[in-house]
């Protein structure tokens, strides 16, 4: 079975500084995706970013990148330069032949 | 490029009662995906087709829920009779193939919240 893990039911940043949320997961395949997505209070998801497993170059977006280490299965995701509006629920999802989401990250970012 | 669009936004019902989501995936995506999503939770998959076949549905609760997408487009989700445990927001996804069959980005609708009362 894939399982997805947040370890952090709950972060906080300032704004204008760097947070990085985590999340480690466990899965047998060879091929597969990692998202982070963000659900803000409205509940819809946004894709904040990709990472195809066969690449080794960690995905960037903006402020947004990850590290993406294969061996140890974890998918850490960094906010640079965090803005108000990046408060939200983060999920972690892993993609084989299924979307596995891990528990969520509530983040907070005060002023 | 339109998204996924869904309807209705907010549906309140009575226990027993039942009720009835709609879909329209993003032109071109052949895979569609149904989630629940309790408050507090990460979103659980409910039924996924493949155009307009089934790929899995071993979650979805077939005494009272069922789901069927007519000619490989538009898809709708029913549940019937509704229970308590029902309220959720039901959140529908859709997505091209990845490489070897394996599941791509997915893109999501903005979900329907439904509260059973």
């Amino acid at each position: 079975a894939q399982t997805v893990t947040q370890s952090q039911p709950e972060m906080s940043v300032q704004e204008a500084e760097t947070v990085t949320l985590s999340c480690t997961y466990d899965t047998s395949e060879s091929d597969y995706y990692l998202f982070w997505y963000k659900q803000p209070p409205s509940r819809q998801m946004i894709l904040v970013i990709r990472q195809e497993a066969y690449k080794q170059q960690n995905a960037t977006e903006n402020r947004f990148s990850v590290n993406f280490q294969k061996a140890a299965k974890s998918f850490s995701l960094k906010i640079s330069d965090s803005q108000l509006g990046d408060a939200a629920m983060y999920f972690c999802a892993f993609s084989g032949y299924a979307l596995n989401f891990g528990k969520g990250t509530s983040l907070l970012v005060t002023p | 490029e339109a998204g996924v669009a869904q309807s209705p936004r907010y549906k309140i019902i009575e226990k027993r009662q039942s009720v009835a989501f709609w879909c329209n995936p993003i032109s071109g995506h052949a895979t569609l995906y149904w989630y629940q999503q309790i408050l507090g939770q990460g979103p659980k998959l409910l039924i996924q087709f493949q155009n307009n076949g089934v790929v899995d549905d071993s979650q979805l609760p077939k005494d009272r829920f069922s789901a069927e997408r007519l000619k490989g487009v538009d898809s709708t989700l029913k549940i019937q009779p509704a229970k308590l445990e029902d309220s959720a927001v039901y959140l529908c996804a859709s997505s091209l193939e990845g490489l070897a069959g394996v599941v791509d980005t997915q893109y999501f609708g903005p979900g329907t919240r439904l509260t059973v009362l």
